[in-house]
Parts: C-alpha cells; sequence; structure tokens
C-alpha cells in the first residue's frame, strides 16, 4: 500500500470553529490532492498542490484553504466550519508523470460538523 | 470546465455474467484516464490507467478502453463475482492543469 496517511479518522466539531486535516505521504510524490465526498456528488476537488507552496483551487474550494510547507505534508483548514461541510474527505497523492503513476487514496476523515 | 458522467448509476447481476461500466467526458484534453475501486467506508483503489495516447489496459478480468476523441472510456468486467461488488469510479486528469476529476460512480453488485 502507499504510505498515505490521514489524521484525524473522525472528528466533530461545532460550527464556526476551525479544523484542520492532515494528509501526511511517505512516497514523495509531487501532487496532493483534497476532495470531499457526498451522497449523489461523487468526488469533488477542493484544493490541490503541484508542489510545496504550490496550490489551486478546485471545482467547491469556497470555505476551504490549504497549505503545503514540505512535500509530504498537505494541510486543509476549515477556517469556520459550516453543517454543509459535513462530508467525508479523501486525500490523493500521485507522481510526476514521467513516471506515469497511477493516482494513491488514504482512508478518509469523516467530519461532522454540529 | 470538464464534465465526468458514468452510466449506469448502479447495476445489479447474477455471478458469472460479463459486464461493461460507462464513463464519458466533455473535454478531450486529457493526460490519463483512470479507473477505481471503492468498498463501503473505504478509501478508493486504483485499477486501471490509460494514457491518452493509448486505447486500452488490461489487468486480469479487467480491460479499460479509452476513445479520447468521442470522450469514452468503459470498463469491461469477464466472469463478474460477488467479491467485485462496489462502486467504480473513472477519473481524468487534465493535460494542462493536473487537475484529477472524478464522476459520480457506478455501484455494482454481483448477485451469488
Amino acid at each position: 500500500d502507499a504510505g498515505i496517511t490521514q489524521s484525524p479518522r473522525h472528528k466533530v466539531t461545532e460550527t464556526g470553529t476551525p479544523v484542520t486535516l492532515r494528509c501526511h505521504q511517505t512516497e514523495n510524490h509531487r501532487y496532493m490532492y483534497w476532495y470531499r465526498q457526498d451522497p449523489g456528488h461523487g468526488l469533488r476537488l477542493i484544493h490541490y498542490s503541484y508542489g510545496v507552496k504550490d496550490t489551486d483551487k478546485g471545482e467547491v474550494s469556497d470555505g476551504y484553504s490549504v497549505s503545503r510547507s514540505k512535500t509530504e505534508d498537505f494541510l486543509l483548514t476549515l477556517e469556520s466550519a459550516t453543517s454543509s461541510q459535513t462530508s467525508v474527505y479523501f486525500c490523493a497523492i500521485s507522481g510526476n508523470r514521467v513516471e506515469n503513476t497511477e493516482a494513491f487514496f488514504g482512508q478518509g476523515t469523516r467530519l461532522t460538523v454540529v | 470546465k470538464q464534465e465526468v458522467t458514468q452510466i449506469p448509476a448502479a447495476l445489479s447481476v447474477p455471478e458469472g455474467e460479463n459486464l461493461v461500466l460507462n464513463c464519458s467526458f466533455t473535454d478531450s484534453a486529457i493526460y490519463n484516464l483512470q479507473w477505481f475501486r471503492q468498498d463501503p467506508g473505504k478509501g478508493l483503489t486504483s485499477l486501471l490507467l490509460i494514457q491518452s495516447s493509448q486505447r486500452e489496459q488490461t489487468s486480469g478480468r479487467l480491460n479499460a478502453s479509452l476513445d479520447k476523441s468521442s470522450g469514452r472510456s468503459t470498463l469491461y468486467i469477464a466472469a463478474s463475482q460477488p467479491g467485485d461488488s462496489a462502486t467504480y469510479l473513472c477519473a481524468v486528469e487534465m493535460d494542462s492543469s493536473y487537475k484529477l476529476i472524478f464522476g459520480s460512480g457506478t455501484r455494482l453488485l454481483v448477485r451469488p
């Protein structure tokens, strides 16, 4: 299995509080992604990173920010959590195109905002 | 904006049947297409990756094809087994932006 770990695995938080989810990889892969998965919507891209300090928005980035200060860690922050952000969050990693690697996913973080 | 569609949304078949899952995308400027499997409560597992220059890839009982110009891919599963029951998702990596865009998936049930 690819070395990718998400933490925490489960979290319940109150509306209006900040929340940070962590994705840690040991594969030295260049690309990292954050998705949310909701019934009827599949996986939707929140933000992604193509290198240290290089990030870009996905299709559902409002209310989320990310940071990548080193290759192995990609943090997703909900500045002020809302009930609409209750979801399962997945991190994914992918190598560079020369290596032609498929994407690997973490086990997910189930976030409940009450 | 790239849109990825998977049909059907759900499928139930008896064990042993051969089946085809479909994936279509609106923007043909893709770098590759990947098929994934997701078991309930789990993360995604990569099944097959097809480069945009390729027509198909095979792994065991799985065969994936890609027609980039028409924006279509199919995943063929031969001699289905109950253990194949899962949700199957396709995703395209965009050529210029490295974005990985997913379809909503096909939920497959193989009945013993």
